[in-house]
């Protein structure tokens, strides 16, 4: 699976868009991208995941760039609760289980 | 909703005990996975399960055994536990490998002290 590179941290005024970037400049055709997050003392949680189209959903908006090398994960009015640890991850989507390679993410504060 | 349990919370295990982590889901998944979380690593894969009696190895085995011997329960044996095996133990399911489906559930983890 590619590998992908994300900010350690960032802040985020309540009520504004969080924007979170991931580079994952060598990833395959046949590649998605995933992704997560985990909020403190509790385990991870799917957010959304794409191809190669704009993907949105109740909790996030996911915008993957037409050469596919990076993505940028929104959360279009943050809140207080949406305060934690953002993992964005590629991997191909074939039969036979589908690990996942997390990285060590992005810690989202969002702040009043 | 999916639930995935696991049997503790909190475990405190002294080096050389044979430690036995269970997961179970209620969702009929075919795939389960355990995992480990340590600070500034992220998640490793320890092992994975796509089906009953079936394992496959994830990025760190070493020291870590598995058993699915019914669809819904994966348990995670450490044979012989060191104090390099303390960490938080998170298990996961998932339904199948196609777009949603490759959506994987959590439990809320197991932090694990080896003495």
């Amino acid at each position: 699976d590619a590998k992908t590179t994300q900010p350690t941290s960032m802040d985020c005024a309540e009520g504004r868009a969080a924007n979170l970037p991931c580079n994952h400049s060598t990833i395959s055709g046949n590649e998605y991208v995933y992704w997560y997050r985990q909020i403190h003392s509790q385990g991870p949680q799917y957010i959304i995941h794409g191809l190669k189209n704009n993907e949105t959903n109740e909790m996030a908006s996911l915008i993957i760039t037409e050469d596919r090398k990076s993505s940028t994960l929104i959360l279009p009015h943050a809140t207080l609760r949406d305060t934690a640890v953002y993992y964005c991850i590629v991997r191909v989507v074939t039969g036979g289980g589908n690990k996942l390679t997390f990285g060590t993410g992005t810690q989202l504060k969002v702040e009043l | 909703d999916v639930k995935v349990t696991q049997s503790s919370r909190y475990l405190v295990k002294r080096t050389g005990e044979k430690v036995f982590l269970e997961c179970v889901q209620d969702m009929d998944h075919e795939n389960m996975f355990w995992y480990r979380q340590d600070p500034g690593l992220g998640l490793r894969l320890i092992y994975f399960s796509y089906d009953v009696k079936m394992k496959e190895k994830g990025d760190i085995p070493e020291g870590y055994s598995v058993s699915r011997e019914k669809k819904e329960r994966f348990s995670l044996i450490l044979e012989s536990a060191s104090t390099n095996q303390t960490s938080m133990y998170l298990c996961a399911s998932s339904l199948g490998t196609s777009g949603r489906a490759n959506e994987q559930f959590f439990g809320p983890g197991t932090r694990l002290t080896v003495l």
